[in-house]
């Protein structure tokens, strides 16, 4: 099966472009978080989808980033305008009813984002 | 609350075991360890669930302290292959999101 599948993997990208993260689950999955990791502060949980509504966006930085699940097979991560500060590795995530019957989350490979 | 993991690095000969601890202020529903090698995805090890039993996976096992409100992953005769960054996650009930620790970083040397 194929697993968690973000695009793109690697992006370089100026200061105050429009950046857009792509992000498809594992089939049959119905909850989605998005997540950044940085060394200073980690891996830090950004959005969480449950059947496709967010359910808790406290952890998205500011207005400048936002997220949609617009089906259960498709999200994305925008940050408009980008700033340096935004340069991390975001990662995708699903699960099957996370939380329920000991079912954990599964990592996507990651979008590296370099903004300079 | 982030969970906090110790240590925040270990260095190990081929053969040696470790023990990393994740601890949390909150009493937990369950612990979820993953492993991180540089440049990849963390990959799922092992979930513990309240009132569950101690898990094992090959020679990595972990146990769950529910009144210490702790978990620990111990990695027994340690392989080149298990380096990488060690990784709790904690919920503090079934619909919660998984909240990471800082990480524990784990060096096999041959």
């Amino acid at each position: 099966d194929a697993g968690v599948i973000q695009s793109p993997r690697h992006e370089v990208t100026e200061m105050g472009q429009e950046v857009t993260l792509r992000c498809k689950p594992i089939s049959g999955h119905n909850s989605l978080f998005w997540y950044r990791q940085t060394m200073m502060r980690g891996l830090e949980l950004l959005i969480y989808f449950n059947n496709n509504v967010p359910i808790d966006d406290s952890g998205m930085p500011e207005d400048r980033f936002s997220a949609k699940m617009p089906n259960a097979s498709f999200s994305t991560l925008k940050i408009q305008p980008s700033e340096p500060r935004d340069s991390a590795v975001y990662f995708c995530a699903s699960s099957l009813a996370f939380g329920y019957s000991g079912n954990t989350i599964y990592f996507g490979e990651g979008s590296w984002l370099t903004v300079v | 609350q982030q969970p906090v993991q110790s240590p925040q690095a270990v260095i190990l000969r081929e053969g040696e075991d470790a023990v990393i601890n994740c601890s949390s202020s909150k009493a937990l529903y369950s612990v979820h360890w993953y492993r991180q090698k540089h440049g990849e995805a963390p990959v799922f090890l092992m979930i513990l669930l309240k009132g569950g039993e101690q898990k094992g996976h090959e020679k990595i096992s972990a146990s769950f302290n529910e009144k210490k409100q702790q978990s620990s992953l111990y990695l027994t005769a340690s392989q080149l292959s298990y380096s990488g960054t060690y990784f709790c996650g904690t919920a503090y009930n079934a619909g919660n999101m998984l909240t990471f620790g800082g990480g524990t970083r784990l060096m096999v040397k041959p």
